[in-house]
């Protein structure tokens, strides 16, 4: 089955702890991205990557990091996190000829105390 | 840069009521519209888009939306709601879908209700 698959789904941590969200999928897609779903601003780009080894800015990289080491895996990276990070976390991967079809992973709901 | 308004937040219907959630996006020389969906503790789904053509699309559960050039609108509708039609919706536009280097910018969601 195509799909993206992220985990963890559920994450409870405290604030400066470093914690990293994997997502993966099976589709081969060169085109990867994070978003955060925050109530009222709908989702937000963090980074994107289009290929293996080339990765970039989306509108609210702050305190965030990824790495694109393999095609298929896209994990996310906060190094300290704080609580203006406890967001609804989103992984998406796309055809290199269809941006616009963005593939969901299933989302991490993170909470930072 | 591209901008997307949602107009109404949330929408609440009563089943096989019509239904029209509103968007409204910033004029471009070109402009890619589409609409996703949520269900309930789930990611999005690309739910129908406008890429060129006809600028009425359709979507496999019933949804229509219209591309109006002149009012800067992509209003989503459904004549009859089920209760599966219960989900968060989105508007996103994108100024060139074919390539990695375009951004799709996403609305803040209308989130629909669906009464027995």
């Amino acid at each position: 089955e195509a799909q993206v698959t992220q985990n963890p789904r559920y994450l409870i941590t405290v604030t400066g702890k470093k914690l990293t969200v994997t997502c993966s999928q099976n589709m081969n897609h060169e085109y990867m991205s994070w978003y955060r779903q925050d109530p009222g601003l709908g989702l937000r780009q963090i980074y994107y990557s289009m290929n293996v080894e080339v990765t970039d800015k989306g509108d609210v990289p702050e305190g965030y990091k990824v790495s694109r080491k393999e095609k298929r895996n896209f994990p996310l990276i906060l190094e300290s996190p704080s609580p203006n990070q406890t967001s609804l976390y989103f992984c998406a991967s796309s055809p290199p000829d269809k941006y616009y079809e963005q593939y969901f992973g299933p989302g991490t709901r993170l909470t930072v105390t | 840069a591209q901008s997307v308004t949602q107009l109404d937040s949330q929408v609440p219907v009563f089943e096989e009521a019509p239904v029209e959630l509103r968007c409204n996006y910033s004029s471009s020389v070109s402009v890619y519209l589409f609409w996703y969906v949520q269900y309930p503790n789930q990611g999005l789904q690309l739910l129908l888009k406008y890429l060129s053509g006809s600028t009425l699309v359709e979507s496999i559960n019933g949804f229509e939306a219209e591309f109006n050039k002149s009012q800067t609108s992509f209003h989503l509708r459904k004549p009859s709601v089920h209760i599966s039609d219960t989900a968060e919706y989105f508007c996103a536009v994108s100024d060139g879908p074919y390539s990695s280097a375009s951004k799709i910018i996403f609305g803040s969601g209308t989130r629909l209700s669906i009464r027995p």
